[in-house]
């Protein structure tokens, strides 16, 4: 089983402000890496696939880069509506798809 | 409209048995991976397993292996996610989960809606 962390465990930040999430591999996963956002009391909604490609819907300023064993999501400019949990999850070696613990991000 | 619309909460016992459905529309269901995933209270989401309805070919991740049986009905593009005795620990919320945009297994695009399973003794 392919084992994912990420950091930081929490991220706090201001309205309008970049924020970066990190996601690390155990061992290289290629570009099989998808990150979710997931708010309370709701399902996770898909945000990058493939690394770096935004699903559909997904706003601009999402953006993911990185392959083999560290990935980065980016979020260019804090909206409201952005402060939630982000799960990054391989499928380069399945079974099973496993998901990182999570960073939050809560407003400063 | 594609989506997938999961069974509502269920209240069971320690021992009892069992299954919740998740059923998909707007789509061709059959030909769409679909998986289950579990949130335990206050924690991430872990993946149990998944089934292609047009084969029932079923995967299932080793630690939910022997716990639960995923099956899929294509007929009614319904899926469902059984267990024979439940435990206090199996407390949660079940997702199923569907890709029918992106073209990589694994990158899941449409969730349902959760099912909250409580167990009490």
């Amino acid at each position: 089983e392919i084992v994912m962390t990420q950091s930081p465990v929490t991220l706090s930040v201001s309205p309008g402000e970049r924020a970066t999430l990190s996601c690390r591999a155990r061992q290289s996963i290629d570009n099989n890496l998808a990150w979710y956002q997931q708010k309370p009391g709701q399902a996770p909604r898909l945000l990058i696939y493939g690394a770096s490609i935004r699903a559909t819907g997904v706003p601009a300023r999402f953006s993911g880069s990185g392959s083999g064993t560290q990935f980065t999501l980016s979020i260019s400019s804090l909206q409201s509506e952005d402060f939630a949990v982000y799960y990054c999850q391989q499928y380069h070696d399945w079974p099973p798809f496993t998901f990182g613990p999570g960073t939050k991000v809560d407003i400063k | 409209e594609v989506q997938l619309v999961q069974s509502g909460p269920e209240v069971k016992k320690t021992g009892e048995s069992l299954r919740i459905s998740c059923k998909g529309s707007g789509y061709n269901f059959a030909n769409y991976w679909i998986g289950w995933v579990r949130q335990m209270p206050g924690k991430g989401p872990e993946w149990m397993g998944v089934i292609y309805p047009g084969y029932s070919d079923t995967r299932y991740s080793p630690s939910f292996q022997g716990q639960v049986t995923i099956s899929a009905d294509k007929s009614i593009s319904t899926a469902y996610l059984q267990w024979s005795s439940l435990k206090a620990s199996d407390t949660a919320i079940y997702y199923c989960a569907s890709q029918v945009e992106t073209p990589i297994l694994g990158a899941f695009d449409l969730w349902g809606q959760g099912t909250m399973v409580t167990v009490s003794s």
